[in-house]
């Protein structure tokens, strides 16, 4: 059964702070993996990763892929409390290319 | 530009009543999706339809049923609701099931049944 981890489940940071949040997977057929932000409504895309190593960055936010080690780690610098929201990771894989969500991550930025 | 979506936004059930969510995308999408979220829990497949015309089970499929009217629009019934199936419901669709594409999300419909 394909299964995605994160962690931590919640976090509660002051605004500037520097958060890391972890993905790690267990996918037959791994082809891609997503990051959202969900905060009050529907979850918005922020980034994809299909290759290892390679950093994909938009502003403050960046992520990694080790497919050897099978995890994902995003990152995001300054910290605002805009950035308070549910972080899902999420996994395609398997062989009809399920896209399979781990619990998420609650981030939680003080001001 | 409405992208996915969804109806209603709100509702509430009292045990054994029928409903059905409904899910319409602009996109020109072939994939389509419904979601449930419960806290602690994540998003949960109940429901895909790679294409028109097909539909398949996801991981929670027990006590729904689907269909996929057309390319535009795919709905997610309830025969005969049960508090188990208080939750928040999202409907998503993608361009195509097996390319990597990412999922679109509707707003969500939060059900609250009795």
């Amino acid at each position: 059964e394909d299964k995605v981890v994160q962690s931590p489940l919640s976090l509660v940071v002051h605004e500037g702070d520097t958060v890391t949040l972890n993905c790690s997977y267990e996918v037959t057929n791994f082809r891609s993996l997503l990051w959202y932000k969900q905060e009050k409504k529907a979850p918005t895309f922020l980034f994809m990763l299909t290759s290892s190593g390679i950093e994909k960055k938009s502003g403050r936010l960046s992520s990694i892929l080790d497919k050897k080690e099978l995890f994902s780690i995003l990152n995001i610098t300054a910290t605002q409390t805009g950035d308070s929201a549910i972080y899902l990771c999420a996994v395609r894989g398997g062989s009809n290319y399920k896209l399979t969500f781990g619990k998420g991550t609650l981030l939680t930025v003080n001001p | 530009n409405a992208g996915v979506t969804q109806t209603p936004k709100f509702q509430v059930l009292k045990t054994g009543q029928s409903m059905t969510l409904q899910c319409a995308q602009d996109m020109n999408h072939n994939s389509m999706y419904w979601y449930r979220q419960d806290p602690g829990m994540g998003l949960r497949l109940i429901y895909y339809s790679a294409s028109e015309g097909t539909t398949d089970k996801g991981e929670v499929p027990n006590g729904y049923n689907v269909s996929r009217l057309n390319k535009r629009e795919f709905s997610l019934r309830l025969e005969s609701a049960a508090p188990s199936q208080t939750s928040v419901y999202f409907c998503a669709s993608s361009g195509h099931r097996a390319t990597n594409e990412k999922l679109f999300f509707g707003s969500g419909t939060q059900l609250s049944v009795l």
